[in-house]
């Protein structure tokens, strides 16, 4: 099946840092890629919509100048936080959308990466 | 606005138990897929299946069988003779807009031997 690899799988950074997280579809080309943030204990919320070529799209609430996404190729997409702080730390999930030869597209995960923000 | 929600927060039974995880979405489209996870401790996040409005046949793989039923806006997982593999939170999500899934608040099932 198809394969979502992100990088780091784990980081600790200080506060005040810019941390980049990496997504990459290993195996298929993804037009879309979503970023989810999941709090311990909690369930996964979407951030935002990475579109390859275009800017993404934000979830109410989330700040664009604080998770700033890139997607600049088919098969990579970009989460940076910018100023960490240790609000931040949170395990961020990303996704690849694999756009279906029949009707329905199907939405490949990443493994995560924890983000520790001293 | 669509919702979804998992109102069995913890769930521990023994094995070979069998154990239902409740899910009740709501959604004012026609169109729309409903799914489940499965997250383990490493965190990563495991496609169960995946639904769609049009589909309301029951589907059973295994050990695991799905109930969706329009009339109550459910889609409910239940997992026959327990294992303690299965031991995990279980996420029930919604789409209507292309791939972006809402997720319920995740249940933790937690298999006893």
């Amino acid at each position: 099946g198809a394969v979502v690899s992100q990088h780091p799988s784990r980081v600790i950074c200080k506060s005040g840092t810019s941390v980049k997280i990496e997504c990459r579809s290993l195996d298929f080309q993804a037009t879309t890629m979503f970023w989810y943030r999941q709090f311990p204990k909690k369930s996964l919320m979407l951030m935002a919509t990475s579109n390859e070529g275009s800017k993404a799209t934000y979830e109410q609430g989330v700040e664009k100048d604080k998770f700033l996404i890139n997607h600049a190729s088919l098969t990579l997409s970009t989460l940076t936080v910018t100023s960490a702080h240790p609000e931040d730390s949170s395990f961020y999930i990303c996704s690849a959308l694999l756009a279906g030869r029949t009707s329905t597209d199907t939405q490949y995960f990443g493994p995560g990466t924890r983000l520790t923000v001293l | 606005a669509q919702k979804v929600t998992q109102a069995q927060t913890e769930i521990s039974v023994v094995e070979k138990e069998d154990v239902t995880l409740d899910c009740v979405y709501e959604t004012r489209d026609t169109t729309y897929y409903l799914f489940w996870y499965k997250q383990p401790p490493s965190g990563e996040l495991v496609f169960l299946i995946r639904r769609n409005s049009f589909d309301e046949q029951n589907e059973i793989s295994g050990r695991y069988s799905w109930n969706f039923q329009k009339s109550t806006s459910s889609f409910n997982f239940t997992i026959t003779a327990s294992q303690v593999v299965d031991s995990a939170v279980y996420f029930c999500a919604l789409s209507e807009v292309r791939g972006k899934l809402i997720f319920g608040q995740g249940t933790t099932l937690q298999v006893k031997p």
